[in-house]
């Protein structure tokens, strides 16, 4: 079954922490990104990857960080430096042309 | 600078009734515009998409309107149905860029 895949759907973070958000893709797909979304907001991009090894920042990028070290797989931190981590993390993928990206369920993140 | 805009934050309609919703943009290198659909809590879904060479695309119940002089798309559900209740997410990109910019998205509510 292909797909983009996100764990874990819930996390907690500490004040002070580095959390990591999970993704893994199996659809081959070259480009992969992260967004944010906040209540009643739409998406905004906070790095994407379009080849391995490669990353670019997006709008909101401060206070996350990226790696790209597999084709299937584009981890984000976010790091103690994002002072208001508390959001709904969607990843995505797409390859070729004109290009449709697919999400994954998301990962809803919370301080304690 | 919001270069993609869902105007209508939410839109209520009747089950078996048009649904209509709008999104401007102001980037004219925009040359191709996407709908999503997402329900809380997950990830966007892909419903229909259009080049900038056309003027309409049609998919079952989802039609989607581009009239690039006034710089406007439209998605329209014929007929709507609950199921179709969900957040709309209007999308554009250039082609090679890769990063997609969306709308705030706008809530359909289908009334039974």
């Amino acid at each position: 079954d292909g797909g983009i895949t996100q764990s874990p759907k819930y996390l907690f973070r500490k004040e002070g922490q580095n959390v990591t958000l999970s993704c893994e893709q199996n659809l081959n797909h070259d480009a992969m990104y992260w967004y944010r979304q906040d209540p009643g907001q739409g998406l905004r991009l906070i790095y994407y990857s379009q080849i391995v090894n490669d990353f670019q920042k997006g709008d909101i990028a401060e206070g996350y960080s990226v790696s790209r070290e597999k084709k299937e797989s584009f981890p984000l931190t976010v790091t103690s430096a994002q002072k208001n981590p508390t959001a709904f993390y969607l990843c995505a993928s797409s390859s070729g042309g004109q290009e449709t990206q697919y999400f994954g369920p998301g990962t809803r993140l919370l301080v304690l | 600078d919001q270069q993609v805009k869902q105007n209508s934050p939410s839109l209520s309609v009747q089950e078996g009734r048009i649904s209509i919703l709008n999104c401007d943009y102001t980037n004219s290198m925009f040359d191709y515009f996407l709908w999503y659909k997402k329900y809380p809590a997950e990830g966007p879904t892909f419903l229909i998409s259009i080049s900038s060479i056309k003027d309409k695309n049609e998919d079952g119940r989802f039609t989607v309107f581009l009239n690039k002089s006034a710089k406007h798309l439209s998605l329209h559900i014929v007929p709507s149905q609950p199921g179709d209740s969900a957040v709309y997410f209007c999308a554009a990109g250039v082609t090679g860029r890769r990063a997609l910019t969306f709308g705030s998205g706008t809530r359909l509510q289908v009334q039974p």
